[in-house]
């Protein structure tokens, strides 16, 4: 009875090939989230679907795509992966901001390792 | 400057120990804030939210001051499941986005 699941939870890959990571919530939330939280813990906001629209693209590189096929769903889809995309990626969910705002939920994490 | 910025520590406490983090933000149009845990190699966790009257939750206590723009996180008698790191989040009216602080990161000792 998971509420944000990730797949998958750990992905090495070489760099250059293409990978992508799911997110599902069961909440019945509106809104859903990416994070890249880095080395040095900052945990900072990538991407942000409401309903299928997208309502937040912070600068990230074009190679990083996201995809929500519907409300429960977000997926994050990454081009040639580089070194520098090591990280751990926290998918979330909540109701739309500002309502409820303590609904905010985080998956556990998919730890990306490229070497 | 950043816009949520809190002491990465790590601050090491005896046991039974009082701790207080103070996490400040830089936009005046900053609506809400929270505490959220982060245990080691996994997700944060929503601890508290935070009040323009303070509020508290057994033994954590947690103060918003606007003027100086802080918050603050005060625990009280530390258990060694305390251990962990605490971000500061700040919602910003009309963005959509929650900022979240880098974290203090709370050893506590036996």
């Amino acid at each position: 009875d998971t509420a944000v699941s990730q797949t998958p939870k750990y992905l090495v890959t070489q760099m250059g090939n293409d990978k992508s990571i799911k997110c599902e919530q069961n909440l019945g939330h509106d809104t859903m989230y990416w994070y890249k939280q880095d080395s040095k813990k900052f945990l900072k906001i990538m991407f942000s679907y409401n309903n299928k629209e997208l309502i937040i693209n912070e600068t990230v590189p074009n190679r990083f795509s996201p995809k929500s096929p519907d409300k429960a769903h977000l997926n994050l889809h990454i081009n040639s992966l580089e070194l520098g995309d090591s990280a751990v990626y926290f998918c979330a969910s909540s109701h739309l901001p500002p309502a409820d705002l303590s609904t905010y939920t985080f998956g556990s994490g998919t730890r990306l390792t490229v070497v | 400057r950043k816009e949520v910025e809190q002491d990465p520590g790590p601050f090491n406490v005896p046991e039974g120990a009082t701790v207080a983090f103070n996490c400040t933000y830089s936009n005046s149009a900053s609506q809400s804030f929270f505490w959220y845990r982060q245990d080691c190699r996994k997700e944060p966790k929503l601890l508290m939210s935070v009040y323009s009257s303070g509020n508290e939750d057994g033994r954590f206590t947690a103060q918003l001051n606007r003027a100086s723009q802080y918050i603050s996180l005060l625990i009280r008698d530390s258990k060694l499941s305390d251990s962990a790191t605490y971000l500061c989040v700040d919602y910003i009216s009309g963005t959509y986005k929650y900022i979240f602080g880098t974290g203090t990161r709370l050893k506590v000792l036996a």
